[in-house]
């Protein structure tokens, strides 16, 4: 079993829709999740972090974790056409002191004008 | 953001010889640094833990006499792909831990390398 895991998709959705992006992990004491967008040929840049269970929310975006399902999900809002890119799932495993983040193979959204 | 920089952008080099990326962070020290590697349509692979002052941690699988990682400093780490053949071609990502940001973890710009 992978360590993270996302669908790879594509995930199609017209602009406007919410866009939902799962994310499951396998190390059950991880403790930071992290989301990530990259776009074609670029390095990623963070769009979201959580460490507590629930919502939290910055503008368009909200992540949502349950540890207890060991599922971290990204709801994007509003979807635009520049939301398209390939939506990265990051976990920092077990208590690393490094914090080193292991990625999942991340989930392509294309967001249809 | 933090900013963290990486340098050559893109790099085209021969095979059997070396190539230095530097990543440096510009507004921060940075004791932590990781290494990535990205192939095409690949999900993004740790290559290795860098630790400002002391040897790198090395990911299972990944060659440490291949890739030297170089943390003399609080503001840069270097990889240099040694002896690069075309399979190392390539994107490499450096990426550095900011701790007054609660630890959040910042993407230098990548680098293209491609071994002819």
């Amino acid at each position: 079993q992978k360590e993270v895991e996302q669908n790879s998709g594509p995930l199609s959705v017209p602009e406007g829709a919410i866009a939902s992006l799962n994310c499951t992990y396998s190390d059950r004491v991880s403790q930071s999740f992290f989301w990530y967008r990259q776009y074609s040929g670029k390095s990623p840049e963070l769009i979201m972090s959580i460490y507590s269970n629930g919502d939290k929310e910055d503008g368009r975006f909200t992540a949502q974790l349950n540890k207890a399902s060991q599922y971290v999900s990204l709801l994007i809002r509003d979807s635009q056409p520049s939301d398209s890119a390939t939506y990265l799932c990051a976990v920092n495993p077990q208590m690393d002191s490094s914090y080193k983040l292991i990625f999942g193979s991340g989930t392509r959204l294309l967001v249809r004008p | 953001g933090a900013v963290v920089s990486q340098h050559p952008s893109r790099v085209i080099c021969k095979s059997g010889t070396s190539v230095k990326i530097e990543c440096r962070s510009l507004d921060f020290q940075a004791t932590t640094m990781f290494w990535y590697r990205q192939f095409p349509k690949q999900s993004l692979m740790l290559m290795a833990t860098s630790n400002e002052g002391s040897k790198a941690t090395y990911e299972q699988g990944v060659e440490k006499d291949k890739f030297l990682i170089n943390h003399a400093s609080l503001t840069l780490s270097t990889l240099t792909v040694t002896s690069a053949h075309p399979e190392d071609s390539s994107f490499y990502i450096c990426s550095a831990r900011v701790m007054a940001t609660g630890n959040t973890i910042y993407f230098g710009e990548g680098s293209w390398l491609t071994v002819v």
